[in-house]
């Protein structure tokens, strides 16, 4: 079964302060494809960024950067320099590489508070 | 690219009512989706079509529950004889079916209250 596991129910930093999102998951697949949405107060779920397994190079853009680790099952999600634009919620979600239906398995979500 | 268009966006109704929900999705994406998202969870799948295919359903979907995509353009969810444990967001995604996992694009949301 494939699980997404974001254990951080809040975080609360002030701005310009970093700080680092955590995602694990558990899947049989060999090959799958992590992503990371943000969900602000309004509503829309939008998309930040895609990484299948075969890639486990870290990406950066902008203030946002992403460290994959197959080994130890992570996808973690670092903004640098806060802003309190970035307060929302954000979810890591999971799908099957190629899959007939490439539905997404969230997780509960980390709501990130950014004080000014 | 209008995005996602999801109407209402609120709904109220009374327990036992009918209530239907449309999505409007992007114009050049086959793939659709429905998910239901409650209080402080994550979206959880519902339903997928491709064109006006049904190909999959979660076993969230009870019987009460019917999606339509009937020109593969919009789709409809409908929800029969509603309970409160209907009250939830439900969101409606679309995607491409070029290249592999194209990401899903989600529509506002329709808030479903049931009393």
């Amino acid at each position: 079964a494939q699980k997404v596991t974001q254990a951080q129910t809040e975080i609360s930093v002030v701005e310009k302060e970093d700080v680092t999102l955590d995602c694990v998951y558990e899947t049989r697949d060999t090959t799958y494809y992590l992503f990371w949405y943000k969900q602000p107060p309004s509503g829309e779920l939008v998309f930040l960024i895609r990484r299948n397994s075969f890639d486990e190079q870290n990406e950066i853009s902008g203030r946002y950067s992403w460290n994959f680790q197959k080994s130890t099952s992570s996808f973690n999600f670092t903004i640098t320099a806060s802003q309190v634009v970035d307060s929302a919620v954000y979810f890591c979600a999971l799908s099957s590489y190629g899959g007939a239906t490439n539905k997404l398995i969230f997780g509960t979500g980390t709501l990130l508070a950014v004080q000014p | 690219d209008t995005g996602v268009s999801q109407n209402p966006r609120h709904k109220i109704t009374k327990r036992g009512q009918n209530v239907t929900f449309r999505c409007d999705p992007i114009s050049e994406h086959n793939r659709l989706y429905w998910y239901r998202q409650t209080l402080g969870q994550g979206p959880e799948f519902l339903t997928y079509f491709q064109n006006e295919a049904q190909l999959e359903k979660s076993r969230l979907l009870s019987d009460r529950f019917s999606a339509e995509r009937p020109k593969g353009s919009f789709s409809t969810l409908e929800i029969q004889r509603t309970e409160q444990g209907d009250s939830a967001m439900y969101l409606c995604a679309s995607s491409s079916s070029q290249g592999q996992n194209s990401p899903l694009h989600f529509g506002n949301g329709t808030r479903l209250t049931v009393t």
